[in-house]
């Protein structure tokens, strides 16, 4: 079983519309998690950090639930800008140094 | 701030020729990572750096090497390029374990 497992899409949404991603990680002493967005034939940027409680930033939110193993993101109002792929990313509690797990990203297209 | 700068953005290389990659950050970051990214595989962590003069292996380290000279720059080198190796390169750093910021990346094609 993949570490970080994504559906790969891609979602084609209108404008205005709100789409869900979601995220499973398979190692149960993951510590940190991430969603990163990533334009095409371009570098990742982190999007949000997600935290246990869930937290919102502006039409972004994402939610952990670690009893099942699951991370989920949430964009509300879709914009043309949302246009990219969306990485779910884990960092495990039992690797050295800090690098950070990769999941294969979920491609969302916003059209007009 | 230039932030996390890669050169070169492209190269051809053939079969068996060797080059280095060079990543530089100008935020006093102490980690340093090199990842590669191939289509439906995700990014995968080949080497990373905890401190200048410090390197450890990744996910995916063979045929790659690194070297953290000075605390800025991280070097990647093919010492033997194969098709296999024909990828996007990302550096990226950060300054503990949190955001990792990453450079624009160096497409490399091995003939």
């Amino acid at each position: 079983r993949k570490e970080v497992e994504q559906d790969p899409g891609p979602f084609n949404v209108p404008e205005g519309a709100t789409v869900a991603f979601n995220c499973t990680y398979s190692n149960s002493a993951s510590q940190s998690f991430f969603w990163y967005r990533q334009d095409c034939r371009k570098e990742p940027k982190l999007l949000m950090s997600v935290y246990s409680s869930g937290n919102e930033d502006g039409r972004f939110t994402a939610q952990l639930n670690r009893a099942s193993q699951y991370i989920s993101l949430l964009i509300r109002d879709s914009k043309l800008s949302d246009s990219a792929t969306y990485l779910c990313v884990v960092r495990m509690a039992n690797q050295a140094g800090t690098a950070l797990i990769f999941g294969k990203g979920t491609t969302l297209s916003v059209s007009s | 701030n230039a932030g996390v700068t890669q050169t070169p953005k492209f190269r051809v290389l053939k079969t068996g020729q060797s080059m280095t990659l060079l990543c530089a950050q100008d935020m006093n970051h102490e980690y340093m990572y090199w990842y590669r990214q191939d289509p439906g595989m995700g990014l995968r962590l080949i080497h990373y750096s905890v401190g200048e003069g410090t390197t450890a292996k990744g996910e995916v380290p063979d045929g790659y090497n690194v070297s953290r000279l000075k605390k800025q720059n991280f070097l990647l080198g093919l010492e033997s390029a194969a098709p296999s190796q024909t990828s996007v390169y990302f550096c990226a750093s950060s300054l503990g374990a949190g955001e990792q910021f990453f450079g624009p990346g160096t497409r490399l094609t091995v003939l």
